[in-house]
Formats: structure tokens, C-alpha cells, sequence
């Protein structure tokens, strides 16, 4: 079974930093680009940023762009997100998510259950 | 960077009814268009990759086309299972996801 679990999330102060890990089983993590996704309460899937398997690649929406770094970590089965300089627009609830291939067509096949990232004073 | 715009925002509609919701792309994708089911407090599901493609164990109910610039899904014989917020998803170029479509029980 695949599983997708993310920690590292809470209550932080604008102009903050924060490391939300990523900890996956049921796969062999290091064949799969992996992504971060976030949603606002009440807003719609923000895609934040990618991965490739063996992170010689990285992708990132400009809304975070400069601010968040992704990285992973293949022994550990884990992939992060470090984020800075954190905004109050920032806030959501952060997923990751495993990314599948066939044919070329890129999906998210799986996902973690999220977590809450609240950025205030 | 694409825009993805899904419409409506919002429908009623009853168990047994057929939906539909678009959803068009600010540039062509061609087929790299997916589409995800979520219910209230939890992660979204993949429903439908590649435009058409039904993911595994994804009831037959559920179907989707288009090409290019326009998607639709369509969900037959609406289950009570499938009041949801449906979102699409472009991987194309970067990947960007439409606003969401809220489908609620008239």
C-alpha cells in the first residue's frame, strides 16, 4: 500500500521558516519525481513545486519561487519542503503528492493526507 | 504560465442526474489533462488521466474528453458518493490546476 505521510507543519510567524517533510512507503521511492501542493482554506490546488527522481531536477510556481526549496533524500524515502520568508497568504493545508507517468501523461496518482501550515502573528 | 478555468464554479444537481464540467486551458496541453475528485477534509483522488483515461478502480460512471484547449468531464447516473469538488489539472508546461468545481445535492 502506498502511503504518503507529511510532517513538520504549525502555527509560524510571517517572515518565518518552515520544513515540512514528506516520509513515503509502498513504492520504490526513488524511481518517482514527487510534488508539493497546497490549498487555502476554502481555495482551490495550488501546485508549488516538483522534483525529479533523483533530484537533478526542480520545478517551483512563481508564487514561491525564491522563497521555498524543494530537496529530497532517496535512503530516507523522503522528500522536503523548506520554506522562508513566510507570508500570511501562505497559509493552507500542504500536501505532497507521488507523481505517475504513462505514455508521457503526468498525474498525481498519490497523495499524502496533508498538512496545516498557519502563518501568523 | 497556463491558466486553467473550470465552469461552473458551483451545481446542484440530484442522485441520477448527468454533469458536466468544462474546463479550458489558456494554452493548448493537448492531451496532458487530468482530473481529481476531493471530498471536504481530504486529499484530492485521481479520477481521470491523459484527458480520458479512467484511473483504476474509478467507476465507469465517470468519462472526460477534449483536446488542446477544452475538457470536459461528465459523471452519468450521479451517486450520492460523488458529491465532491472536481478540480483539473494541466501537466503540460509546469503543472497548474483550475479553481475547482463544487458539485452539491439539490
Amino acid at each position: 500500500e502506498v502511503l504518503l505521510l507529511e510532517s513538520g507543519g504549525g502555527l509560524v510567524q510571517p517572515g518565518g521558516s518552515l520544513r515540512l517533510s514528506c516520509t513515503a512507503s509502498g513504492f520504490i521511492f526513488p524511481n518517482y519525481a514527487m510534488n508539493w501542493v497546497r490549498q487555502a482554506p476554502g481555495m482551490g490546488l495550488e501546485w508549488l513545486s516538483n522534483i525529479s527522481d533523483f533530484a537533478d531536477a526542480t520545478h517551483y510556481a512563481d508564487s514561491v519561487k525564491g522563497r521555498f526549496i524543494i530537496s529530497r533524500d532517496n535512503s530516507q524515502n523522503t522528500v522536503y519542503l523548506q520554506m522562508n520568508n513566510l507570508r500570511a497568504d501562505d497559509t493552507a493545508i500542504y500536501y505532497c503528492a507521488k507523481e505517475g507517468t504513462i505514455s508521457g501523461m503526468v498525474y498525481f496518482d498519490y497523495w499524502g493526507q496533508g498538512i496545516m501550515v498557519t502563518v501568523s502573528a | 504560465d497556463i491558466q486553467m478555468t473550470q465552469s461552473p464554479s458551483s451545481l446542484s444537481a440530484s442522485v441520477g442526474d448527468t454533469v458536466t464540467i468544462t474546463c479550458r486551458a489558456s494554452q493548448a496541453v493537448r492531451s496532458n489533462l487530468n482530473w481529481y475528485q476531493q471530498k471536504p477534509g481530504k486529499a484530492p483522488n485521481l479520477l481521470i488521466y491523459g484527458a480520458s483515461t479512467l484511473q483504476s478502480g474509478v467507476p465507469s460512471r465517470f468519462s472526460a474528453s477534449g483536446y488542446g484547449t477544452d475538457f470536459t468531464l461528465t459523471i452519468s447516473n450521479l451517486q450520492p458518493e460523488d458529491f465532491a469538488t472536481y478540480h483539473c489539472q494541466q501537466t503540460y508546461s509546469a503543472w497548474t490546476f483550475g479553481q475547482g468545481t463544487k458539485v452539491e445535492i439539490k
